[in-house]
């Protein structure tokens, strides 16, 4: 049963510390998407990648975000330092990509809930 | 500037009767429309899809409609059960936009028994 697995799955830190979220994508997937949802904004798409490089990360607090493939079995994310308004449940999803394909269904994490005191 | 609009943050329907959730967007160039449904404490899941050249795509109990003049898509749940209580996000994608999708903000279904 192939399921893309996120750690942790809770967070609790204080304001400044940097916090670190780990997804592993469904083997054979070529696209890896960080999502994060609030009360106010629903699903927002922080980054994504395909074939392990950086597409768009342009939902993403640049300055203190990161993500990151170091390989093709994890995923990344990183903030630091980490402020209270990052709390918010982070997902990572993966999906794959057929060339031609009109879209492709993306399968997501249970998520990280974080919470930045 | 939400592109993919869910004005119900919350819908209560009757366990047997049909459960109509709405979606709205923006973007004339969105081609591809999903729903997703997401329990309580898991990621969301892919529910159902339908394609710009279509008005209807049905899998069991669950319907899309599109209405692309009107820039709107609906989903209809018949006959509702409980198990369907659960957080909806319709979501919509563009031609050549690398698979990037857009979510709304999500409507929480409650079937009451």
């Amino acid at each position: 049963d192939a399921r893309v697995t996120q750690t942790p799955r809770d967070k609790v830190t204080e304001m400044g510390q940097e916090v670190t979220m780990r997804c592993q994508p469904i083997l054979g997937h070529n696209t890896v998407f960080w999502y994060r949802q609030t009360m106010m904004q629903g699903l927002e798409l922080l980054a994504y990648f395909r074939n392990r490089a950086p597409l768009d990360d342009s939902g993403m607090p640049k300055d203190r975000f990161s993500a990151e493939m170091p390989d093709a079995t994890l995923a990344t994310l990183k903030i630091q330092p980490s402020e209270p308004r990052d709390s918010a449940v982070y997902f990572c999803a993966s999906g794959l990509v057929l060339a031609g394909a009109v879209s492709s269904e993306q399968f997501f994490g249970p998520g990280t809930r974080l919470t930045v005191l | 500037d939400q592109q993919v609009k869910q004005n119900s943050p919350s819908l209560s329907v009757q366990e047997g009767r049909i459960s109509i959730l709405n979606c709205d967007y923006t973007n004339s160039m969105f081609d591809y429309f999903l729903w997703y449904k997401k329990y309580p404490a898991e990621g969301p899941t892919f529910l159902i899809s339908i394609s710009s050249i279509k008005d209807k795509n049905e899998d069991g109990r669950f319907t899309v409609f599109l209405n692309k003049s009107a820039k709107h898509l609906s989903l209809h749940i018949v006959p509702s059960q409980p198990g369907d209580s659960a957080v909806y996000f319709c979501a919509a994608s563009a031609p050549g936009r690398d698979d990037k999708i857009i979510f709304g903000k999500g409507t929480r279904l409650h079937i009451l028994p």
